[in-house]
């Protein structure tokens, strides 16, 4: 069983949209989570890291929910921009950082 | 600065060649790692070390070596090189123990990737 399982998607939405994925991870140990966006063939980039009682960035929310072990990342008001890659990433431990397989996202007119 | 510098950007083996690649990075990160990415699969960690000298498995370690001889530098070497090692190769590096805990702490700094193909 992998250590990071991520829903590999696509995601296709109209702009305007909300949509959000979501991030299971097995080791109950894991101390840090972030969620990066990848754009094609680029290298990932950090959208926002996820602290413990949830955080937003403008229209990203991140939230954690320790007792299941998963991860979310909410995005309102989708935008063409946001069609990227969404990685979530996770430190399991003695900072070995793990990613899931990201999720697609494409926002169409 | 410039961050986190990969090289070669592109490189094409024969199975069986050996060669290695670099990351050098410049913001004084005592940890680096190696990722693979592969269509579908996201990165998987290679190798990763967490201070000079020092280097761990990760996800998929075999087929490949690594050497932290220097803080700033960290290389991945393939021996023997295989099909199966075509892929896209990350760098990255983090933590910057003089900046402790403050924002920004273990957020992964890549370097441009580097793409292999063995044929």
């Amino acid at each position: 069983r992998k250590e990071v399982e991520q829903d590999p998607g696509p995601f296709n939405v109209p702009e305007g949209a909300t949509v959000a994925f979501n991030c299971t991870y097995s080791n109950s140990a894991s101390q840090s989570f972030f969620w990066y966006r990848q754009d094609c063939r680029k290298e990932p980039k950090l959208l926002m890291s996820v602290y413990s009682s949830g955080n937003e960035d403008g229209r990203f929310t991140a939230q954690l929910n320790r007792a299941s072990q998963y991860i979310s990342l909410l995005i309102r008001d989708s935008k063409l921009s946001d069609s990227a890659t969404y990685l979530c990433v996770v430190n399991i431990g003695n900072n070995d950082m793990r990613f899931g397989a990201g999720t697609r996202l494409t926002v169409k007119p | 600065n410039a961050g986190v510098t990969q090289t070669p950007k592109f490189r094409v083996l024969k199975t069986g060649q050996s060669m290695t690649l670099l990351c050098a990075q410049d913001m004084n990160h005592e940890y680096m790692y190696w990722y693979r990415q592969d269509p579908g699969m996201g990165l998987r960690l290679i190798h990763y070390s967490v201070g000079e000298g020092t280097t761990a498995k990760g996800e998929v370690p075999d087929g490949y070596n690594v050497s932290r001889l220097k803080k700033q530098n960290f290389l991945l070497g393939l021996e023997s090189a295989a099909p199966s090692q075509t892929s896209v190769y990350f760098c990255a590096s983090t933590v910057n123990r003089v900046e402790g805990m403050r924002s920004g702490a273990n957020v992964l700094t890549f370097g441009a990737g580097s793409r292999l193909t063995v044929l």
